[in-house]
C-alpha cells in the first residue's frame, strides 16, 4: 500500500485555469505539507497543517489555499494558475509537527505545466 | 539564503567506488537529515543525526556531523547502481517555525 498517495501525478494546463492537487496519507500522521520543488531541484515549504490546523503559510500568494479536511488528507487548490506555477508539486506527513525528531514520508509529486 | 547546501552539485563515479556529499548549514540547528530522491519520484528519508551526535551508520551509508563547522557529509560506500538518485540535505533550526529546509542536493550518478 502507498504511504503517501497524490493525485494527478501530471497536470496539464492554460495559464488562468483553477486546478485542484489531492493528497491522502495512510500512516495514521497527525502533520501534513505541501512543498513546490522548482527546475533546479529547489524543494520549499508551502503550507503544513497539524491535526487538520494550519501551522505554517511560507508566505504563498493567496491563490494557492489549502484545505484539510480531515487529518490523512490534504488538499491542494489552484486559481489563476501562472506559468510561474509550473513545478512538482509534493505532499509528505509526518508523525507529529516536531520536524527536529522524525523523518517526513513523501508522495511521488504532481508534475504541473501551464501552457 | 538557503539554510542546507550541497557539495559537490554533482557527482558521477564508477560503481564500487565510494561517494561523498558535503552538506554545509548556517544556523544552529536541532538535527539535519538526509534524503534521496530518484528520477520522477518522492524524496525518500535515508538518515537523521542529531545535534549531539557525530557519526551514525545505516548499510552502506554513513553520516558525519560537525556542529563548530556547521556541515556535514554523507558517505555512500562501494556504490552501486540502483544509488544514482539526487540527495539532499535537510535542516531544522532550533528557533522559528517547525520546518524543515532542503538544499539543492546533489545529483550522483554511478557508472556501470
Amino acid at each position: 500500500d502507498t504511504a503517501v498517495s497524490q493525485t494527478p501525478k501530471y497536470l496539464v494546463t492554460q495559464m488562468g485555469n483553477d486546478k485542484s492537487i489531492k493528497c491522502e496519507q495512510n500512516l495514521g500522521h497527525d502533520t501534513m505539507y505541501w512543498y513546490k520543488q522548482d527546475s533546479k531541484k529547489f524543494l520549499k515549504i508551502m503550507f503544513s497543517y497539524n491535526n487538520k490546523e494550519l501551522i505554517i503559510n511560507e508566505t504563498v500568494p493567496n491563490r494557492f489555499s489549502p484545505k484539510s479536511p480531515d487529518k490523512a488528507h490534504l488538499n491542494l487548490h489552484i486559481n489563476s494558475l501562472e506559468l510561474g506555477d509550473s513545478a512538482v508539486y509534493f505532499c509528505a506527513s509526518s508523525q507529529d509537527h516536531r520536524v527536529g525528531n522524525q523523518p517526513q514520508h513523501f508522495g511521488d509529486g504532481t508534475r504541473l505545466s501551464i501552457l | 539564503s538557503q539554510q542546507g547546501e550541497e557539495d559537490p552539485q554533482a557527482l558521477s563515479i564508477q560503481e564500487g567506488e565510494n561517494a561523498t556529499m558535503n552538506c554545509s548549514y548556517k544556523t544552529s540547528i536541532n538535527n539535519l537529515q538526509w534524503y534521496r530522491q530518484n528520477s520522477g519520484r518522492g524524496l525518500v528519508h535515508l538518515i537523521l543525526i542529531r545535534s549531539n551526535e557525530r557519526e551514525k551508520h545505516s548499510g552502506r551509508l554513513r553520516v558525519t556531523l560537525d556542529t563548530s563547522k556547521k556541515s556535514s557529509s554523507l558517505l555512500i560506500t562501494a556504490s552501486r547502481a540502483a544509488d544514482t538518485a539526487s540527495y539532499f540535505c535537510a535542516t531544522a533550526t532550533i528557533q522559528g517555525a517547525q520546518k524543515l529546509v532542503f538544499g539543492q542536493g546533489t545529483r550522483l550518478t554511478i557508472n556501470p
